[in-house]
């Protein structure tokens, strides 16, 4: 198993623009969430979904959303770029919920936004 | 608010001292507490959290509801330990996961 994997890994954008970052959880594992890091920081957390269900929502803004597919993948979306929006996007994903069940982390997309 | 600190942003000791990571917590609901671990070049791990009261890799946690904190522990600090650890609280209100800024700890030969 290759464990939980996300593409791309690393993303240019420029501000004002959207991105899509995309997550595949491991196998049989129904829950995906979504995690910020900003250079020298510990992980925000943006999102949790569960069987395709949004779960839990950290303190971010509406340009961020996010879905959970029939096969439990997931994509990240955020609109308008804005320069601070530029750090590591991690995805995480587990059998259930987060606080009973071990997160599984990716090794994450590195986004700059110029 | 919640939060998590962890006050030192790196402790550096020598292999075979013991080691203590701080971490202190503000909730005002049941806490649930995670220690997780970033090695060089690895991805973020768990490493325990307190429900379980495990001992992983020689380290061991205890959750002080009084002091708020939930303190990591190794009585003898290995090279190997040398890593990027991470306090985490979890939310029942809102399904929220908090990290701390983390600590990195160095363990010199």
């Amino acid at each position: 198993d290759a464990g939980v994997t996300q593409s791309p890994t690393h993303l240019i954008k420029t501000r004002g623009q959207h991105v899509t970052l995309r997550c595949s959880p491991i196998s049989g594992h129904k829950s995906v969430s979504w995690y910020q890091q900003v250079l020298g920081q510990g992980p925000q957390f943006i999102f949790q979904y569960y069987e395709k269900e949004e779960r839990g929502r950290g303190n971010f803004p509406d340009r961020f959303s996010a879905r959970q597919f029939p096969n439990y993948s997931s994509e990240l979306n955020v609109n308008a770029l804005l320069l601070g929006d530029s750090a590591l996007y991690l995805c995480a994903s587990s059998l259930g919920g987060i606080a009973k069940n071990i997160q599984y982390f990716g090794a994450g997309t590195r986004l700059s936004v110029l | 608010a919640q939060r998590v600190t962890q006050p030192e942003k790196l402790l550096s000791v020598f292999k075979g001292a013991p080691v203590e990571l701080k971490c202190n917590y503000s909730y005002s609901g049941s806490p649930e507490l995670f220690w997780y671990v970033q090695y060089s070049r690895q991805r973020l791990q768990l490493l325990l959290r307190h429900i379980s009261r495990e001992s992983i890799k020689g380290f061991t946690a205890d959750l002080n509801k009084g002091e708020t904190s939930f303190h990591l522990k190794k009585p003898f600090a290995q090279e190997e330990d040398s890593a990027m650890y991470y306090c985490a609280l979890f939310l029942n209100y809102g399904q929220n996961f908090v990290f701390g800024p983390g600590t990195r700890l160095s363990v010199l030969p």
